[in-house]
């Protein structure tokens, strides 16, 4: 069974501080997809990114980059030089490829980042 | 125009009233999704509906019923709710089935239900 699991429920950094998000998952599946999601206080969850089990090199997106540690099955998540518009609830979550397809995603609890000016 | 457009926003029922949460995609995709985000909680998967058909029903209990008129549009019906309901429903949409192509989800603003 797939899980997800975000520890950390809230953290608050100062402006201009990196900050790391954890994500760890379980699946049984050697094929699967990880992603992370942004739910601004709009409401909406906003994608981020997508990674195949198969791709294990790290990615840059401007301050964001991303962990992919299939060793410790982790999907960790940082934010460099945080600014306040990055306060939001992050969302870590995990698709299965099966031969029907994907499944659709199971999502963890978020973590709820508070950058304070 | 956002392309998944929920309405509305937010509704506050008692338990007795017959209410329904609608969901529009603007975006051509062909799956629907309903989530529910309680306080603490992953957010859920309750439905989904690949190109107007019911794919999987997450043991949802009876009292939240879905419908699926075509590939654009997706409803929650609600009755006789519980204040234990009380959630942000998310509608989301994708490319294809379950996450699709990308896997990626585009979702609406969600549905803020206060059931008293």
């Amino acid at each position: 069974a797939q899980k997800v699991t975000q520890a950390q429920t809230e953290i608050s950094v100062v402006e201009k501080e990196d900050v790391t998000l954890d994500c760890v998952y379980e699946t049984r599946d050697t094929t699967y997809y990880l992603f992370w999601y942004k739910q601004p206080p709009s409401g909406e969850l906003v994608f981020l990114i997508r990674r195949n089990s198969f791709d294990e090199q790290n990615e840059i997106s401007g301050r964001y980059s991303w962990n992919f540690q299939k060793s410790t099955s982790s999907f960790n998540f940082t934010i460099t030089a945080s600014q306040v518009v990055d306060s939001a609830v992050y969302f870590c979550a995990l698709s299965e490829n099966w031969n029907s397809g994907n499944t659709p995603l199971v999502f963890g609890k978020g973590t709820r980042l508070s950058v304070i000016a | 125009e956002t392309g998944v457009t929920q309405t509305p926003r937010h509704l506050v029922m008692g338990m007795t009233n017959k209410k329904s949460l609608k969901c529009e995609q603007h975006l051509g995709h062909n799956a629907m999704y309903w989530y529910k985000q309680s306080a603490k909680k992953p957010l859920e998967l309750m439905f989904v509906y690949n190109f107007k058909e019911q794919t999987e029903n997450n043991s949802v209990p009876s009292r939240f019923s879905p419908e699926c008129p075509n590939s654009s549009h997706l409803f929650l019906h609600l009755h006789t709710l519980q204040p234990e309901d009380s959630a942000l429903y998310l509608c989301a949409s994708s490319q294809g089935e379950a996450g699709g192509i990308t896997g990626e989800l585009f979702f609406g603003e969600g549905s803020r239900l206060t059931v008293l």
